[in-house]
């Protein structure tokens, strides 16, 4: 057990609506991670934050977003859900943006 | 592009039997890689490499690291069952602490 929980552990939606997925990170840990792992895929980067502002972003269009909040907890947005956009979304928390990162247990997204 | 090619894709062993999982990377900016075992869901740590040639160890498993040829290999001796599971790699790229997977390995051991 890493410490770091998320909610839902699964959702069901449909094209064109929107989803929140929520993340809370390690105690004593600032910077969270969110990744898309598809079926049968390593993880990708989605994006970082760090101390609550984005500190960097992978190839994810705008309709991905986030939040993080001053306990450094997280959220990731996504708008316009379309059929790709189903896959487990896992968030990572680390001490600092350059210690390493430890995983939540994910929410698995199905789109419909 | 950053990238990161894990393989075999997939191996099935007996329980008892020693296996070598490898990791080749190609990323700019790389710092650290990094092995993780994923069973259900989350993604647990098992080792960070930073420097070559120093080997890692936890109980069965160790690991190391070539910066020279850009590759590691994760290495499980005497498997059981509770080994199965996908073994992912990671570069850590250090820009924006981003970690570049690769497609992981299945692993299946059998009794």
């Amino acid at each position: 057990e890493t410490g770091v929980t998320q909610s839902p552990t699964h959702l069901i939606k449909t094209r064109g609506q929107q989803v929140t997925l929520r993340c809370s990170s390690q105690s004593g840990h600032n910077t969270v991670s969110w990744y898309q792992q598809a079926l049968g895929q390593g993880p990708q980067f989605i994006f970082q934050y760090y101390r609550e502002e984005e500190n960097g972003r992978g190839n994810f269009p705008p309709r991905f977003s986030g939040l993080q909040f001053p306990n450094y907890s997280s959220e990731l947005n996504v708008n316009a859900l379309e059929l790709d956009d189903s896959a487990l979304y896992l968030c990572a928390s680390s001490r600092t943006s350059a210690e390493t990162q430890y995983f939540g247990p994910g929410t698995r997204l199905l789109v419909l | 592009e950053d990238k990161v090619v894990q393989s075999p894709l997939s191996l099935v062993v007996h329980e008892g039997d020693t296996v070598t999982l490898n990791c080749s990377y190609e990323v700019t900016n790389f710092r650290s890689l990094l092995w993780y075992k994923q069973e259900k869901k989350a993604p647990t740590f098992l080792f960070m490499l930073t420097s070559s040639g120093i080997e890692k160890k936890s109980g069965r498993l160790s690991s190391i690291l070539d910066k020279k040829e850009l590759f590691s290999i994760l290495n499980i001796t005497a498997t059981q069952t509770g080994d199965s599971a996908i073994y992912l790699c990671a570069a850590d790229t250090g820009a924006n602490s981003k970690l570049t997977f690769g497609k992981g390995i299945t692993l299946s051991v059998r009794p």
